[in-house]
């Protein structure tokens, strides 16, 4: 059973248009980080979010934590073929330090 | 990624044979992780330390694996006698406190 279920696994759009990744969950997390992995490469943090509802903005990429602290999205405006990787979304559970991640999403920008 | 240091980044081992991860920190940092990515999928937890303690082993495997971050050096996620389903990217990842969690670059292991 996956803790975290992200979707979709995979997604190919053309550059330009916007998309959303889902990070959904029926546990509460205390924080939850979206990391970005190239081939070869270990994860790149791009965000923490710790406080429900919070919104943050980073260039054209937007996350959000759910009201509740159960789900979380992002959200790519624009998309270049520089935004093509695995995105990955990882929460930490109250009392817990280990991060327990999602499946990941694929993202292919086709120029 | 910049400041946890993994090596080797790349390592082969026969099937039987010993493995050991290393993994420095970034500075300040005295909590660390150990994670599995199998081809394709997302990260495993598999351990939690902080200097010469293990917090939480509950991902790692029984019986050939164990890890240990002593007080001087890094810390060492060791795979005896390996077998063919020990390959995977095995990362570590470090953090101050209760907070963000780094990673390093990952060590790709390969049992042949």
């Amino acid at each position: 059973t996956q803790l975290l279920e992200q979707s979709p696994q995979f997604l190919s759009i053309q550059e330009g248009e916007n998309l959303t990744v889902y990070c959904n969950s029926s546990s509460v997390f205390s924080s939850l980080q979206w990391y970005r992995q190239e081939p070869g490469e270990g994860p790149v943090l791009l965000v923490t979010v710790v406080t429900g509802g919070e919104v943050k903005k980073l260039k054209r990429l937007t996350f959000q934590f759910g009201d509740a602290r159960k789900d979380s999205s992002l959200h790519i405006t624009a998309a270049q073929p520089g935004d093509t990787g695995l995105y990955l979304c990882a929460g930490q559970m109250t009392g817990a330090q280990k991060l327990v991640f999602g499946q990941g999403t694929r993202l292919t920008i086709n120029p | 990624n910049a400041g946890v240091m993994q090596n080797p980044r790349h390592l082969v081992r026969r099937r039987g044979q010993e493995a050991r991860l290393r993994c420095s920190p970034m500075k300040g940092h005295s909590h660390v992780y150990w994670y599995r990515q199998l081809p394709e999928e997302g990260l495993k937890f598999m351990v939690y330390l902080q200097k010469e303690n293990i917090i939480d082993e509950s991902g790692m495997p029984k019986e050939r694996f164990s890890a240990e971050f002593p007080k001087e050096g890094p810390s060492i996620l060791r795979i005896q006698q390996v077998v063919r389903g020990d390959s995977a990217a095995y990362f570590c990842a470090s953090s101050p406190e209760r907070n963000t969690i780094y990673f390093g670059e990952g060590s790709w292991l390969t049992v042949v």
